[in-house]
């Protein structure tokens, strides 16, 4: 069945860097984009931004643009969420979602279950 | 960017309630909102599309409405597996904004 499968919950150090992971299965990977969206403890979802599978083009909400990068490896159906000198502040659990248009809207039909990033000394 | 602004921030209801919540946004969208479902340690859910479509497999006790800046979401009669937070999101522009959430609890 069509499913994105996230890597496992991280804790890191203040200053350290981590990469999450989220593989495709199911689909064509290159057809749909990858969005990642974050909900920190106690604060809604807020979208961090996308890439396009196709060109590995990515584009990055404010506040999402320093220290995160999105990256892909189509030959696994990967797409992966780089987080440098991380902060307590990026504590949160890191989703991805694919994209789909439907009736040219797009949505977030298809998420990854979450990762879990912990950010400590 | 386009605020979206939900309300109320929480609700309680019981069983078999009709509850609605709202969302408006900061500029008028048309119809590019979609609604979404979370329970605590889970992904997030797509509810509705394009403001009022049900997506598939989701209930039909779910349904939405609403164009231009102001929508609302409606749960005909609440069933147990309902209480969850809920979300707005625009997807009319860049960047893709969330409502803050309506957290639906039991009373």
């Amino acid at each position: 069945q069509v499913q994105l499968v996230q890597s496992g919950s991280e804790l890191k150090k203040p200053g350290a860097s981590v990469k999450v992971s989220c593989k495709a299965s199911g689909y064509t990977f290159t057809t749909y984009g990858i969005n990642w969206v974050r909900l920190a403890p106690g604060q809604g979802l807020a979208w961090m931004g996308w890439i396009n599978t196709n060109t590995g083009n990515p584009t990055y909400a404010q506040g999402f643009t320093e220290r995160f990068v999105f990256s892909l490896d189509t030959s696994v159906s990967t797409a992966y969420l780089q987080i440098s000198s991380l902060k307590a502040e990026d504590t949160a659990v890191y989703f991805c979602a694919r994209k789909v248009l439907v009736r040219g809207k797009d949505v977030f039909d298809i998420w990854g279950q979450g990762t879990m990033v912990t950010v400590s000394s | 960017d386009i605020q979206m602004t939900q309300s109320p921030s929480s609700l309680s209801a019981s069983v078999g309630d009709r509850v609605t919540i709202t969302c408006r946004a900061s500029q008028t969208i048309s119809n590019f909102l979609n609604w979404y479902q979370q329970k605590p340690g889970k992904a997030p859910k797509l509810l509705i599309y394009a403001a009022s479509s049900l997506q598939s497999g989701v209930p039909s006790r779910f349904g939405g409405s609403g164009s231009g800046t102001d929508f609302t979401l409606t749960i005909s009669s609440l069933q147990p597996e309902d209480f969850a937070t809920y979300y707005c999101q625009q997807s009319y522009s860049t960047p893709r904004t969330f409502g803050q959430g309506t957290k639906l609890e039991i009373k």
